[in-house]
């Protein structure tokens, strides 16, 4: 069964410096999304990309965030100068088209600022 | 009013129990509506999308009232496999597809 994968599992960082966060979605997926979730708290939407370019953006997705699809397979999120407050479980979803709303989820990479 | 809003629990319920699980959502424009569940430190898991007519997966059962801007979830003969949070989402029509969740329901089913 086709699953996204995310690396790394676990991401060890200090505040002010850049992570890049990594995903391949479901080969045949044309929309990408990412979510996090701070511990204990609900699983939040980040931002959304289709045809290379953002289709939506939540307010937690400022200007120290960034995504990209660098290849016919990558997607990946750059957090450019991380808080302490960004440590939390960053989960990469895919799915087939727009009209298909049912989202896969990766595993997820967990962010750690310390 | 939170948009999407679910008791917290924990259910904790014995193996073959029935256990229901309500949700609601405050945006009326809220087009898509599903369950995932997620287990601890792992990501949601798609569990079943939830129609007007309602649907029935095996031992799991969904129903969507719009006009009361509820959702449920009917698990019947709960294994111990089942223990797990139960995530209530929505999909608001737009361009992003972005999905809303709840904060989950904590299910624990014992022997």
């Amino acid at each position: 069964e086709p699953e996204v994968t995310q690396t790394p599992s676990h991401q060890v960082t200090q505040m002010g410096q850049e992570v890049i966060l990594r995903c391949v979605p479901i080969s045949n997926h044309l929309y990408f999304y990412w979510y996090r979730q701070i511990l204990g708290q609900k699983v939040e939407f980040l931002v959304s990309f289709y045809n290379n370019e953002i289709s939506e953006k939540s307010e937690i997705f400022d200007d120290q965030f960034s995504v990209e699809r660098p290849d016919g397979s990558n997607f990946t999120l750059k957090i450019r100068s991380t808080k302490l407050e960004d440590s939390a479980m960053y989960f990469c979803a895919s799915s087939e088209r727009r009209s298909s709303y049912e989202q896969y989820f990766g595993p997820g990479t967990r962010l750690t600022v310390t | 009013r939170k948009e999407v809003e679910q008791d917290p629990g924990p259910f904790n319920v014995p193996e073959g129990a029935t256990v229901a699980f309500n949700c609601t959502y405050s945006n009326s424009a809220s087009q898509s509506f599903f369950w995932y569940r997620q287990d601890c430190r792992k990501e949601p898991k798609l569990l079943m999308s939830v129609y007007s007519s309602g649907n029935e997966d095996g031992r799991f059962t969904a129903q969507l009232n719009r006009a009361s801007q509820y959702i449920s979830l009917l698990i019947r003969d709960s294994k111990l496999s089942d223990s797990a949070t139960y995530l209530c989402v929505v999909n608001v029509a737009g361009g992003g597809n972005k999905l809303t969740f709840g904060t989950g329901t904590q299910l624990k089913v014992e022997l």
